[in-house]
């Protein structure tokens, strides 16, 4: 079974300090790991992705993630947080052998000018 | 048109109305997904199709019945919904349905309203 725990539903930044929103997952094979971001009245967009390699992730907008298997943690993580980096952001988990996404509650990013 | 689209944007129905939402994709994708997305829950995926055959019915009710005619339509038909069934209905498309093919690529939604 496969599950996604996102700390913290609302996070807030000031601009230009560093983003960091937790996600926590658990699986019993191989994780492969997605961070999508929604912005208001949009689907979601993929932000980045880690299915084998590399641990740090890097993906669109200036954000990065790093799989820590001995913590079952993707962080998502921006060094310089922007006004249009506010939006809702969503961790997922899926696997080499599954067929389904699973998804966090996701966390509202709220960026203070 | 590019990448996933979804028509209407929104909808308002009652209770004893019938609608459709429908969903296609540009990608020359496999798989095709339904997702409902309500204020404060998880996203629930409803219905995977994968190569037009469904393969996941996460216990949806009745009211709600997917058609897949090909790759890249996908439609949900709407009967005697309830005002819970008021939310954000998401498509998605990916290459395949499984493993590392199943990078999903969303529809903007359309806002679904029941009175």
């Amino acid at each position: 079974a496969q599950s996604v725990t996102q700390l913290g539903s609302h996070v807030s930044v000031s601009e230009g300090a560093l983003v960091l929103l937790r996600c926590n997952y658990s699986s019993s094979v191989p994780p492969y790991l997605f961070w999508y971001v929604q912005y208001p009245n949009q689907g979601l967009q993929l932000l980045l992705k880690y299915t084998t390699g590399a641990t740090l992730v890097k993906g669109i907008n200036g954000f990065e993630a790093e799989f820590k298997k001995s913590e079952t943690s993707f962080h998502l993580t921006k060094p310089s947080a922007h006004m249009s980096d506010a939006a809702e952001y969503f961790c997922a988990v899926s696997s080499n052998t599954g067929n389904q996404f699973y998804f966090g509650t996701g966390t509202s990013l709220t960026v203070i000018p | 048109e590019t990448g996933v689209t979804q028509t209407p944007r929104h909808l308002v129905m009652g209770m004893t109305n019938k609608k459709s939402l429908k969903c296609e994709q540009h990608l020359g994708h496999n798989a095709m997904y339904w997702y409902k997305q309500s204020a404060k829950k998880p996203l629930e995926l409803m219905f995977v199709y994968n190569f037009k055959e469904q393969t996941e019915n996460n216990s949806v009710p009745s009211r709600f019945s997917p058609e897949c005619p090909n790759s890249s339509h996908l439609f949900l038909h709407l009967h005697t919904l309830q005002p819970e069934d008021s939310a954000l209905y998401l498509c998605a498309s990916s290459r395949e349905a499984r493993g590392t093919y199943n990078e999903q690529f969303f529809g903007p939604g359309t806002r679904l309203t029941v009175l």
